[in-house]
């Protein structure tokens, strides 16, 4: 069965420091990842896709196969970052499946 | 403007009552589903449907019912059989074809049963 899952409910960094949002998965195939993200008060709303290989608002995430993670990075952690964040998968034929999330809180 | 709308965004239901819960998209979307929003807990999936007329349940039914009577609607029905119904659900459609797998969300519908 497909799983993901990520350790760390609450993250908390300092503004300018760097972050890392850990996601790990479980699923024998090729899975495509995403990373979804919920602002204070604003929809669910994709921030990237594995498939995709861009930075969106300075975040990156590798899809590792051999490790079966896909962790949400970025350099130099902002304010406006602070948010619940959630990786998701999904299979070929199958719908998606969520993590808990983690919330990232970015102090000044 | 496209997108998915929710209604309504608050919702109090005393214990034994049903209550359904509107979901409305105009991005022409083939796929429809629901989600309960839990802390601690993601998003699970109630029901899905890829197409009119035709749904499934997902991994937490028991309690729930949807229909699918037309693409752009997918309501969902909140029964007294549901346990613990108190929740933020979660209304998203998906594009269908080959590279287009992303979810699109609603606002979302708090439910608190009294």
């Amino acid at each position: 069965a497909q799983r993901v899952t990520q350790p760390e409910k609450l993250l908390s960094v300092f503004k300018g420091a760097p972050v890392e949002l850990k996601c790990n998965y479980s699923y024998s195939g090729s899975p495509e990842l995403f990373w979804y993200v919920q602002y204070s008060r604003q929809r669910l709303q994709l921030l990237l896709r594995h498939i995709s290989r861009e930075s969106i608002k300075g975040f990156t995430a590798d899809l590792n196969k051999g490790e079966t993670s896909f962790h949400l990075k970025k350099p130099f952690a902002q304010e406006e970052d602070s948010a619940m964040y959630y990786c998701a998968l999904s299979a070929y034929g199958q719908n998606f499946v969520f993590g808990p999330g983690t919330r990232l809180s970015v102090l000044p | 403007d496209g997108g998915i709308t929710q209604s309504p965004k608050y919702l109090f239901r005393k214990e034994g009552q049903n209550v359904t819960l509107s979901c409305e998209q105009n991005l022409n979307h083939d796929a429809m589903y629901w989600y309960r929003q839990d802390p601690g807990q993601g998003l699970r999936l109630i029901y899905y449907s890829q197409i009119v007329n035709d749904f499934q349940k997902g991994d937490i039914a028991e309690g729930y019912s949807v229909s699918r009577e037309k693409k752009e609607s997918f309501p969902l029905t909140v029964t007294s059989a549901q346990k613990n119904p108190t929740a933020f659900y979660l209304c998203a459609s998906q594009e269908g074809g080959a590279g287009a797998n992303v979810l699109t969300f609603g606002a979302g519908s708090r439910l608190t049963v009294l």
